[in-house]
């Protein structure tokens, strides 16, 4: 079964700062898809990120960028410039990447508080 | 509305009742995933629907639960006999079948008293 581990439960860090956040996961498979979640507080589940297993280049989108592992099975977040908005859990996810373009479950980790200090 | 939509936002119900949770998915997603969240972990997979079909239940905690789709769009998570326990954050999702990207709602918050 596939799992994903996020070892950080909580982090703070200054406004501007970068900050990374840690994943791995596990897994056999090896056409997959990852992604990273945000979370605030009004609930709502906000896609950051998202790499193809296939794909050797790390996404990057504007201040969000990952760094992929896919031999250590680790896939990291860095967030730039970091802002207050940024404030929020984090999910790292999972999905593996079935036949006829269809998709299998999204298995989430236990997710990293993020607090972004004025 | 173009997103996933939840209804209700929140549920208070007693111990032992049933509860229908609702999510209208985003107009033509094939795709559509149902979690649980209880505070301060992440979403725990329940059931995932292509069109009809459950296409895996394994995360369905017990036979109380149970989930339907019958023409391929909106869905419905029903729980019987509530126990204290489920009480959690219900988060559905949906995806089209071309694409990786799911939408999620804002979820129903059920509480069981």
């Amino acid at each position: 079964a596939q799992t994903v581990t996020q070892s950080q439960p909580e982090m703070s860090v200054q406004e501007a700062e970068t900050v990374t956040l840690s994943c791995t996961y596990d897994t056999s498979e090896n056409n997959y898809y990852l992604f990273w979640y945000k979370q605030p507080p009004s609930r709502q589940m906000i896609l950051v990120i998202r790499q193809e297993a296939y794909k050797q280049q790390n996404a990057t989108e504007n201040r969000f960028s990952v760094n992929f592992q896919k031999a250590a099975k680790s896939f990291s977040l860095k967030i730039s410039d970091s802002q207050l908005g940024d404030t929020a859990m984090y999910f790292c996810a999972f999905m593996n990447r079935r036949p006829m373009n269809r998709d299998d479950k999204i298995i989430f980790g236990k997710g990293t508080r993020l607090h972004i200090l004025p | 509305g173009a997103g996933v939509s939840q209804t209700p936002s929140n549920k208070v119900t007693e111990k032992g009742k049933y509860v229908e949770l609702r999510c209208d998915p985003i107009s033509g997603h094939t795709a559509l995933y149902w979690y649980r969240q209880s505070l301060g972990q992440g979403p725990e997979f329940l059931i995932y629907f292509q069109g009809t079909g459950a296409a895996d239940d394994s995360g369905l905690p017990n036979d109380r639960f149970f989930a339907v789709r019958p023409e391929g769009s909106v869905s419905t998570l029903k729980i019987q006999r509530t126990e204290r326990g489920d009480s959690a954050v219900y988060l559905c999702a949906s995806s089209s079948v071309w694409g990786t990207e799911a939408f999620f709602g804002q979820g129903t918050r059920l509480t069981v008293v």
